[in-house]
C-alpha cells in the first residue's frame, strides 16, 4: 500500500533551518511528483513547492524561494524539504504530498510534522 | 500568488445541500480544468475528494460533486450528513506552473 511516512516534530528556534523528511513506499518512486505543503496554526492550507518525478526540477512558491530546498535520494525513496531563516510564522505542521505525473492534484499526504519555531 | 477565494463557513441541516464556491482569476481556475477539493477533519491530513473539476476518486460518495464558471469553481454536497464536518479546500494549477489553494470554508452540520 502508498504510504508517505514523515519524520518527527521539531523545535527551532528563530533563524535555524529544519530539514523535514518523507520516507515513500508502495509505488514507483520515479514516476511521481512530489509536493510539500503547510498548514500554520488556525490557518488555510500553504502550497510550497514542489520536486518532480526527474528528481531535478524543482519549483517554489514565491514566498519561499531563497529558504526552501526539497531534493530527495532515489536509493532510499525518501524526498526532504529543508527550510531556513526560520520564524515564529513558520510555525506549522508539514505535509508531504503525492502527485501522479502530470495529473495536478494530490492523491497521498504523508501524516504531517510539526515544526514549532520558539525562542 | 493569491490564495483562492472561499466563503469562511457554510451549513446546513442533514438531508439538506450546501456549495461552497472558489473564486480565482483566469490565471488560475479559469484557465484550466485542473482544479480539484479536498476534506480536511482536526488531527488528520487532508483527503482528495474532486479531482479535474468534476472527477471523484473511488470511494468518494457521489453526494460529493464538482463544477465550474469562469473563474469559480463549485463544490456541493448533496444530502449533507454529520460526517461531512469539516474544512473544505479548493485547489488550482496555475500559469505559473505553480499551484494555490483556497482559502478554506469550515462546513458545519446544523
Amino acid at each position: 500500500q502508498v504510504q508517505l511516512v514523515q519524520s518527527g516534530a521539531e523545535v527551532k528556534k528563530p533563524g535555524a533551518s529544519v530539514k523535514v523528511s518523507c520516507k515513500t513506499s508502495g509505488y514507483t518512486f520515479t514516476t511521481y511528483h512530489i509536493h510539500w505543503v503547510r498548514q500554520a496554526p488556525g490557518q488555510g492550507l500553504e502550497w510550497m513547492g514542489i520536486i518532480k518525478s526527474d528528481g531535478v526540477t524543482t519549483l517554489y512558491a514565491q514566498e519561499f524561494q531563497g529558504r526552501v530546498t526539497m531534493t530527495r535520494d532515489t536509493s532510499t525513496s525518501t524526498v526532504y524539504m529543508t527550510l531556513s531563516s526560520l520564524s515564529s510564522d513558520d510555525t506549522a505542521v508539514y505535509y508531504c504530498v503525492r502527485e501522479r505525473e502530470i495529473t495536478f492534484y494530490f492523491d497521498y499526504w504523508g501524516q504531517g510534522t510539526l515544526v514549532t519555531v520558539s525562542s | 500568488q493569491s490564495a483562492l477565494t472561499q466563503p469562511p463557513s457554510v451549513s446546513g441541516s442533514p438531508g439538506q445541500s450546501v456549495t461552497i464556491s472558489c473564486s480565482g482569476s483566469s490565471n488560475d481556475v479559469g484557465r484550466y480544468n485542473r482544479v480539484s477539493w479536498y476534506q480536511k477533519t482536526p488531527g488528520t491530513a487532508p483527503k482528495l475528494i474532486i479531482h479535474d473539476v468534476s472527477n471523484r476518486p473511488s470511494g468518494v460518495p457521489d453526494r460529493f460533486s464538482g463544477s465550474k464558471s469562469g473563474n469559480t469553481a463549485s463544490l456541493t454536497i448533496s444530502g449533507l450528513q454529520a460526517e461531512d464536518e469539516g474544512d473544505y479546500y479548493c485547489n488550482s494549477y496555475t500559469s505559473t506552473y505553480t499551484y494555490v489553494f483556497g482559502t478554506g470554508t469550515k462546513v458545519t452540520v446544523l
